[in-house]
C-alpha cells in the first residue's frame, strides 16, 4: 500500500537558518503530493502541493519539488522565522485510494530567535 | 469563504453522555471527512462522505455515528465513549476528484476529553 516517510524530529533551528525536511513516499504511478502545516491549537493547513513529476510547489517561501526518480518531496525554506514553528506533515493521495490521504508521522519544527 | 467551522472547540463528556460535534463549510465542496488526531501523531481517517453519502468507514466503533444532513454540514454523534477516545477531532472538506489532487481544507478541530 501507499506510505509516506518523513525525517524524524524534532528539528530546532535559529531564525534565518535554512530548513530541509525530508519526505519520501511509496506508491504506484503518480500520486499527488502535499505538505500540510499544523500550528499549535489549530487544524492542518495546506502549505503546498505538486501533482506530477518535476512540479515545484511553493508558498510563503517554502518549496518542494516532486522527484519521481527518488520518490521524494523534500520541503525547503531559505530563511525560517519564529512564526514557522509548527508541525509539518507530508502527504499523498492516489487515484487507487480516492478519499484516503496518506500522511507521514509529522516533523515538529521549533525556530528560536 | 475558505473556512471549515467546527463546534464546539472543546468538549468534556462522561462515558454515559451523548454529544454531537458539528462541522460546516460553504466552499461548495462535495466531500467531507472526519479525522481523529492523537497528540504528536498524524490524523487518522474515520469517515468520508461524498455527495452526502457515506463512502468510507474505516472500521470505526459504532459509538461514533456520522451524519451528513446536507452538502454543507457534517455531524459526528458520540455515545458511550471510552477514555481512549479522547483526542482532537478534525473535520475536513475537499472537492472529490477520484484521488487526484484532492487537497483537504481542515477545521480547527474539537478537543474532546472523555472522563
Amino acid at each position: 500500500g501507499d506510505s509516506v516517510t518523513q525525517m524524524e524530529g524534532p528539528v530546532t533551528l535559529s531564525e534565518e537558518a535554512f530548513l530541509t525536511i525530508n519526505c519520501t513516499y511509496t506508491a504506484t504511478g503518480y500520486p499527488s503530493l502535499f505538505w500540510y502545516v499544523q500550528y499549535p491549537g489549530e487544524g492542518l493547513q495546506l502549505l503546498l502541493k505538486a501533482t506530477k513529476a518535476d512540479d515545484k510547489g511553493s508558498n510563503k517561501g517554502f518549496e518542494a519539488t516532486y522527484r519521481k526518480e527518488t520518490t521524494s518531496f523534500h520541503l525547503e525554506k531559505g530563511s525560517v522565522q519564529v512564526s514557522d514553528s509548527a508541525v509539518y506533515f507530508c502527504a499523498l493521495i492516489h487515484y487507487t485510494n480516492a478519499g484516503k490521504s496518506t500522511f507521514g508521522d509529522g516533523t515538529t519544527l521549533t525556530v528560536k530567535p | 469563504d475558505t473556512e471549515v467551522t467546527q463546534t464546539p472547540k472543546h468538549l468534556v463528556m462522561g462515558m454515559t453522555n451523548k454529544k454531537s460535534l458539528k462541522c460546516e463549510q460553504h466552499m461548495g465542496h462535495r466531500a467531507m471527512y472526519w479525522y481523529k488526531q492523537k497528540a504528536k501523531k498524524p490524523p487518522e481517517l474515520m469517515f468520508v462522505y461524498s455527495y452526502e453519502k457515506l463512502s468510507i468507514n474505516e472500521s470505526v466503533p459504532s459509538r461514533f455515528s456520522p451524519e451528513c444532513p446536507n452538502s454543507s454540514l457534517l455531524n459526528l454523534h458520540l455515545h458511550a465513549l471510552q477514555p481512549e477516545d479522547s483526542a482532537l477531532y478534525l473535520c475536513a472538506s475537499s472537492q472529490p476528484n477520484r484521488g487526484r489532487n484532492e487537497k483537504l481544507f481542515f477545521g480547527s478541530g474539537t478537543q474532546l476529553s472523555v472522563l
